[in-house]
C-alpha cells in the first residue's frame, strides 16, 4: 500500500517498551483533542479523545495527557507491540467549527 | 454495522480534467466531511455536509465542490485538475457536526 508520511519524526522503540508520542497544538480556544493512528494504505483511525476541562485521559494501554498551559498533548503507548507501528496524528477541535486540525504526524516504529 | 467506504480506492487523472470522488457514510451518520491528505502531511479540512447542505468550509479555492445526497452519502468535485491537486482524499462521517469522525481508506488520485 501507499507509505504515509515518508519524512515523518520518528520514534523507534523496543517490543514491550513503554511509547510516548508528543504533539504541540496551535489554538488556544480548542477545547476538544483527538488522536488518530494511521497504517499504510489506510484511513485515520481514532485511538482516544480529551476535552479541555480533563488533564488524563486512559484507554487500553493508552494514556493521553493534555497540558493546556503549554499547548501540549501527548499519548502514551504501555507495552508496545508491533501492530502498534504507524504514523500518529493529533488533532485539535474549537467549539463551533467543524473541522479538525491535525499536526504533522510522527511515526512509531516497533523492533522486535 | 457497516463502515466509511469510498471510491475509487485509486485513480489516475491528466492536469485540466475534473475528478468526482464518491462516499458512503456510516450507517445513521448524517455529517460528511473531506480531507486532502498530500505525502507526509496530515489531513486538511476541505469542507463538511450536514443534511445536504455545506456546513462549514477550509482554505480551498472554489474549483472543490461537493454534494451531500439524502442518504447522506457524498461526493467531492474538483475542477480543473493541478499537479498539487496529487493527495490521498479522505471522508469522514459522524453522527452529527463535532462529533467524532469515522473515516474511509481514501481515495489515492494522482494528477499527470
Amino acid at each position: 500500500g501507499e507509505s504515509v508520511g515518508l519524512h515523518l519524526p520518528t520514534l523507534s522503540v523496543q517490543e514491550g517498551d513503554n511509547s510516548i508520542i508528543n504533539c504541540a497544538y496551535s489554538n488556544s480556544a480548542s477545547d476538544y483533542f483527538i488522536w488518530y493512528k494511521q497504517e499504510s494504505g489506510k484511513g485515520p483511525q481514532f485511538i482516544i479523545d480529551i476535552r479541555s476541562n480533563m488533564d488524563k485521559r486512559q484507554g487500553q494501554r493508552v494514556t493521553v495527557l493534555l497540558n493546556k498551559t503549554v499547548k501540549h498533548l501527548s499519548l502514551q503507548i504501555a507495552a508496545t507491540q508491533p501492530g502498534d507501528s504507524a504514523v500518529y496524528f493529533c488533532a485539535e477541535v474549537t467549539s463551533g467549527t467543524y473541522k479538525y486540525i491535525f499536526g504533522t504526524g510522527t511515526r512509531l516504529k516497533v523492533l522486535a | 454495522e457497516t463502515g466509511v467506504t469510498q471510491s475509487p480506492t485509486h485513480l489516475i487523472k491528466t492536469r485540466g480534467q475534473q475528478v468526482t470522488l464518491r462516499c458512503s457514510s456510516q450507517s445513521g451518520h448524517n455529517t460528511v466531511s473531506w480531507y486532502q491528505q498530500a505525502l507526509g502531511q496530515g489531513p486538511q479540512f476541505i469542507f463538511q455536509y450536514y443534511r445536504e447542505e455545506e456546513n462549514g468550509r477550509g482554505n480551498f479555492p472554489p474549483r472543490f465542490s461537493g454534494l451531500q445526497f439524502p442518504n447522506y452519502s457524498s461526493e467531492l468535485n474538483v475542477n480543473a485538475l493541478e499537479l498539487d491537486d496529487s493527495a490521498l482524499y479522505l471522508c469522514a462521517s459522524s453522527l452529527e457536526p463535532g462529533d467524532g469522525y469515522t473515516f474511509g481508506s481514501g481515495t489515492r488520485l494522482t494528477v499527470v
